[in-house]
């Protein structure tokens, strides 16, 4: 089926520890972004690709890598995590040529103890 | 730096009733204006788009407005029902150029509550 799915929908784990969160779209959009949701701040940008080895950062990219080998798909890494990363993290992707909204994934509600 | 206020923060009303949300943005450079519907433990579902040089958008039961000047938008629900209860997100996407950037900004939302 079409659409942009997100993996693991939940994750728990420890300081330090290295996290990846996988997002992989089937609409070949070109765009593709990372957010995160937390209280008190809403959704807030932290890394964004245009198109295959094309990223950049957003409004909070400290403590976060992206990688972009593929179209369909766009991780995120954590590479030593911290408490102040727990978030819901959504993907979302875009096709900027068409006046289209984004699409959202379901999200990764990650834990970090 | 783009900001993006919705006001009020959580809004409770009866079924049936017609209602108003609101959204102010800063900076009147704006490529677009989104609405989205999120639902608990869901992603964003989009609900309108407007562009820049547009003034309103419609779909259904939902009517979004856009006035660039004054730095606001508004979305009108009619005849609310149970299942329009959710959070509402406003996103506006700041123009690089004639450019679409594609990067939100997203206000923190209203939570609507219809009750039956």
């Amino acid at each position: 089926d079409a659409g942009i799915t997100q993996s693991p929908r939940y994750k728990i784990t420890e300081t330090g520890r290295q996290v990846t969160l996988m997002c992989h779209q089937t609409w070949s959009h070109s765009y593709m972004f990372w957010y995160r949701q937390d209280l008190g701040h809403g959704l807030r940008l932290i890394y964004y690709s245009a198109a295959a080895d094309i990223t950049d950062k957003g409004e909070v990219p400290d403590g976060y890598v992206v990688s972009r080998s593929k179209t369909e798909n766009f991780p995120l890494t954590l590479e030593s995590a911290t408490r102040s990363q727990t978030s819901v993290y959504f993907c979302a992707s875009s096709d900027p040529r068409l006046n289209q909204p984004q699409h959202f994934g379901d999200g990764t509600r990650l834990s970090i103890l | 730096k783009q900001e993006v206020t919705q006001i009020p923060a959580a809004l409770s009303v009866p079924e049936g009733e017609n209602l108003v949300l609101n959204c102010s943005f800063t900076d009147s450079a704006i490529y677009n204006l989104q609405w989205f519907r999120q639902d608990p433990g869901k992603g964003l579902t989009s609900l309108l788009l407007i562009q820049s040089s547009q003034r309103e958008q419609t779909s259904g039961r939902l009517n979004a407005s856009l006035d660039k000047s004054s730095g606001r938008s508004t979305l009108y629900i009619a005849a609310s029902q149970p299942g329009d209860s959710a959070t509402y997100l406003c996103a506006v996407i700041p123009p690089h150029g004639s450019s679409n950037t594609g990067k939100l900004i997203f206000g923190q939302g209203t939570t609507l509550q219809v009750k039956p």
